[in-house]
């Protein structure tokens, strides 16, 4: 496509539900970001991978978050047993390369309230 | 950790005025990045800065990545209303893939 897509673009769900949230990188793009933005804040890092393999997941809060790429294009973040703090704008992001100068290009993001 | 403080935390302002926002930083980044983000989308590059002293421009945009490498400054001259938005600076270090963002400037143009 001609952008980062992800879907849904709202998810309302219920205290301990899990969700997945869905990222359509750019074609041909290597590396995709997850990053979580609060209501007044920036986006700040959750996790990186470049093609399917997770490199970085450093930025993940706890184990009942995660992420995968099987095939190197498109990701889901899930968040088992949900909690009212999870609830945030999820933005993904991808490049074409991992350097340091190469543009991420963000998607329009989730936004995801917990019930 | 890094953190960045960004400021004005927003602006209103008069369409024709110029603004002035910055960014400073705890510690050093080799890569100073300004994005702007519209209501229902994710940020979108502005401007990226890589060296020291650098003053780069992008129509009436213009930054600078400060000589301590701590801080960065994004003016806008002449400013319309589709300025309008939060306007987020970001760093990196070396060749981290790792982008931290500063807190964001939301800025109201009054036509």
């Amino acid at each position: 496509g001609a952008g980062v897509s992800q879907s849904p673009r709202y998810k309302v769900t219920k205290r301990g539900q899990d969700v997945a949230l869905r990222c359509d990188p750019i074609s041909g793009h290597v590396s995709l970001y997850w990053y979580r933005q609060a209501l007044g804040q920036g986006p700040e890092f959750l996790t990186y991978f470049n093609y399917e393999a997770q490199q970085d997941k450093s930025g993940l809060p706890n184990d009942r978050f995660s992420a995968e790429r099987p095939e190197g294009s498109i990701s889901t973040l899930t968040i088992q047993r949900t909690e009212q703090r999870d609830s945030a704008m999820y933005r993904c992001a991808s490049s074409l390369v991992t350097s340091g100068t190469d543009t991420q290009y963000f998607g329009p993001g989730t936004r995801l309230t917990v019930l | 950790g890094q953190q960045l403080n960004q400021s004005p935390q927003s602006m209103f302002i008069q369409e024709g005025e110029d603004v002035s926002m910055n960014c400073t930083s705890s510690s050093i980044f080799n890569t100073w990045l300004w994005y702007k983000q519209d209501p229902g989308e994710g940020p979108v590059l502005l401007i990226a800065l890589y060296k020291a002293g650098e003053l780069t421009s992008n129509g009436r945009l213009t930054a600078q990545f400060g000589i301590t490498r701590k801080d960065s400054f994004l003016n806008i001259s002449a400013s319309i209303p589709s300025d309008v938005g939060i306007y987020f600076c970001a760093g990196r270090w070396g060749s981290n893939y790792k982008l931290t963002f500063g807190k964001g400037t939301l800025l109201t143009v009054n036509p």
